[in-house]
């Protein structure tokens, strides 16, 4: 069945440098991945959905890759704030890209230090 | 629009107890989902309707019922409450398939 691999992790890094969060998945050959964030006590809110056919994509500071040979998607925070500080999550249809069926990842929490 | 929105906030039940959880969105959209979420577990989709009159099973229906007679409400009714459902549940919507999915704010399940 497919699978879905977060760094379960807490990632601290410095601000004012990159952030870089791993998503790998197996037994999945999806159509496109989402990311989203998740605020303590709140809902996931979507960032970003890059497709099959995109190996690259580019929202202000955030940056997504998706490798589809690696089985990978990275998500970049450029020049971190401390109000990056959050849990981030990714997303994938299910294996037959049908459906309502968003699968996530378990999220890696990302905390940025003044 | 208030997009997605969740009621209670915060439940407390007791064992074998039921309960209605409420979901709406006033986006016009046609799926709706809904998810629990525990530590270490990630989301879960628990049910989810494609559009009015049609429902249908995710990874952890078990527990659980859903109906969704208009587009606006996907109700999740907890049948007899049990400790293992304690958890944060998460109602979303999105416009069609591959999407983006919106969010309500959550609520918190205490079952004792």
């Amino acid at each position: 069945s497919q699978k879905i691999e977060q760094n379960s992790e807490a990632l601290n890094i410095q601000e004012g440098k990159t952030a870089t969060l791993t998503c790998n998945y197996t037994n999945y050959s999806p159509a496109y991945l989402q990311w989203y964030r998740q605020d303590p006590g709140r809902g996931p809110v979507f960032l970003l959905l890059i497709r099959e056919n995109e190996k690259e994509k580019r929202k202000e500071r955030l940056k997504v890759t998706f490798d589809t040979t690696l089985k990978q998607s990275l998500f970049h925070i450029t020049a971190s704030q401390p109000a990056d500080s959050a849990t981030y999550l990714c997303a994938l249809p299910p294996n037959n890209n049908a459906g309502n069926m968003l699968t996530f990842g378990g999220g890696t929490r990302l905390m940025v230090k003044p | 629009n208030a997009g997605v929105t969740q009621t209670p906030k915060f439940q407390v039940l007791k064992t074998g107890q039921s309960m209605t959880l409420q979901c709406a969105q006033d986006m016009n959209h046609e799926y709706m989902s809904w998810y629990r979420q525990d530590p270490g577990m990630g989301l879960r989709l628990i049910h989810y309707s494609v559009g009015a009159g049609i429902t249908d099973q995710g990874e952890v229906p078990n527990g659980y019922n859903v109906s969704r007679s208009t587009t606006e409400d996907f109700p999740l009714r907890l049948l007899s409450a049990a400790p293992s459902q304690t958890s944060v549940y998460f109602c979303a919507s999105q416009e069609s398939w591959g999407e983006t999915q919106y969010f309500g704010p959550g609520t918190r399940l205490l079952v004792l």
